[in-house]
């Protein structure tokens, strides 16, 4: 068990829907990493919250949005959903910043796009 | 284009024998490397680092192999055992780039076989 525990675990909604992915870091991680993985691909950095603020994005579409709230967790909007976005979206946090700081991850929320 | 590249994307190995992970990148700013394994139905879990200043480090059966001339890394697992049996994820990131995140590559599947 890593620490970081991302609800739901699954997800399975319609094209054109909204759904929020909720990612709850380790205790005292102020990072909060968002990823996609598509069906055999690599893990794709989508953006990144450092204790509250957005500090680097990714290949995130505009469909998509994050936050991270004062309490440190953070959620990953998805909207206008498409059926290519049905993949794993994973949540990882870190105590500081990369590059030095190892990154852990929560189990994923697998999104279906029907 | 796929910064980070691991071409093979199976791998067999018997039990008790060495298995060799092999991982390359084009981008030369990346200076720190990690390697992740990836188990069904949960997140990666940080295996071992290696920074450009060293070529190689050693944690327990893992040893990872850093050639910056090559911009190629490699991950040896000695003896090889049947729950090493995951997907392993090669990442890489530069310090030097501010915001800069860790691209992953597409991941290797290892088997071992009893």
């Amino acid at each position: 068990d890593s620490g970081v525990t991302q609800t739901p675990k699954h997800l399975i909604t319609a094209t054109g829907q909204r759904v929020t992915l909720r990612c709850s870091p380790r205790s005292g991680d102020l990072s909060v990493y968002w990823y996609q993985q598509s069906l055999d691909q690599g893990l794709q950095f989508l953006i990144q919250y450092y204790n509250g603020e957005e500090r680097a994005k990714g290949n995130i579409l505009e469909r998509f949005s994050a936050q991270q709230f004062p309490d440190l967790h953070s959620e990953l909007n998805l909207s206008s959903l498409e059926l290519g976005d049905s993949a794993l979206y994973f949540c990882a946090s870190s105590v500081d910043p990369p590059p030095s700081t190892e990154q852990f991850f929560g189990p994923g929320t697998r999104l279906t796009v029907l | 284009d796929q910064q980070v590249k691991q071409n093979s994307p199976s791998l067999s190995v018997q039990e008790g024998r060495i298995s060799i992970l092999n991982c390359d990148y084009t981008n030369s700013m990346f200076d720190y490397f990690l390697w992740y394994k990836k188990y069904p139905a949960e997140g990666p879990t940080f295996l071992i680092s290696i920074s450009s200043i060293k070529d190689k480090n050693e944690d327990g059966r893992f040893t990872v192999f850093l050639n910056k001339s090559a911009k190629h890394l490699s991950l040896h697992i000695v003896p090889s055992q049947p729950g090493d049996s995951a997907v392993y994820f090669c990442a890489a990131t530069s310090s030097e780039i501010y915001g800069q995140n860790f691209v992953f590559g597409p991941g290797t599947r290892l088997s071992v076989l009893p």
